[in-house]
């Protein structure tokens, strides 16, 4: 099993569409989640993060977290053509002392005009 | 006023051959990582040195060796390079460790023939 999975896509939303990537995470221990973008051929760079279960909410961007389920997901209403992307998730154990991000292999999502 | 920057942005070169990959960043931070993105996109930690220590050292072959002159600085250095090694190796900096914002460098994508 992998360790955080999401589902590789292409996720296909209309322009003005609400998009919702989803992922979920094996351990239980995980304690801050980040949502990273990145576009074909540049770097990732950083969206969101969330560390409480519930909602955060930035602009047309809104993450979930719901650790019980080991679930995150993140929600970009009002979807541009610009949103279209690679998503990664990404979640962090403070606790094991290794300190790194462990990365989902991303969901591309394409936004149609 | 580039902020993580990495040189070269492209490396193309034979099985056998010794190559490095340089990387620099000028917002003060005091860590630095190393990570490599498949051709499934998938992007997992190779490194992390935070204060020129190297704090996360992943399963990487021993051929892979970083080298940290300082804070600002964290190199690459791969002997015999194996076709499995082509890549895009980003490098990464952040203000202590663990979750806190992590920065990317635009990307080196290494081909070996």
């Amino acid at each position: 099993q992998k360790e955080v999975e999401q589902n590789s896509g292409p996720l296909s939303v209309p322009e003005g569409a609400i998009a919702s990537l989803n992922c979920t995470y094996s351990d239980r221990g995980s304690q801050s989640f980040f949502w990273y973008r990145q576009y074909s051929g540049k770097s990732p760079e950083l969206i969101m993060f969330i560390y409480s279960n519930g909602d955060k909410e930035d602009g047309r961007f809104t993450a979930q977290l719901n650790k019980a389920s080991q679930y995150v997901s993140l929600l970009i209403r009002d979807s541009q053509p610009s949103d279209s992307a690679t998503y990664l998730c990404a979640v962090l154990n403070m606790d094991t002392g290794r300190r790194a991000l462990t990365f989902g292999s991303g969901t591309r999502l394409q936004v149609q005009p | 006023d580039t902020a993580v920057s990495q040189t070269p942005k492209y490396l193309v070169t034979q099985m056998g051959n010794d190559k490095s990959i340089k990387c620099e960043q000028n917002l003060g931070h005091d860590t630095m990582y190393w990570y490599k993105q498949d051709s499934k996109k998938f992007l997992k930690i190779m490194f992390s040195y935070n204060n020129k220590e190297l704090i996360i050292n992943e399963t990487v072959p021993n051929r892979f060796s970083p080298k940290s002159p300082d804070k600002a600085h964290l190199n690459l250095h791969i002997n015999s390079l194996e076709l499995g090694d082509s890549a895009v190796y980003f490098c990464a900096s952040s203000l202590g460790g663990g979750g806190n914002t992590q920065n990317f460098g635009p990307g080196t994508r290494l081909t070996v023939l």
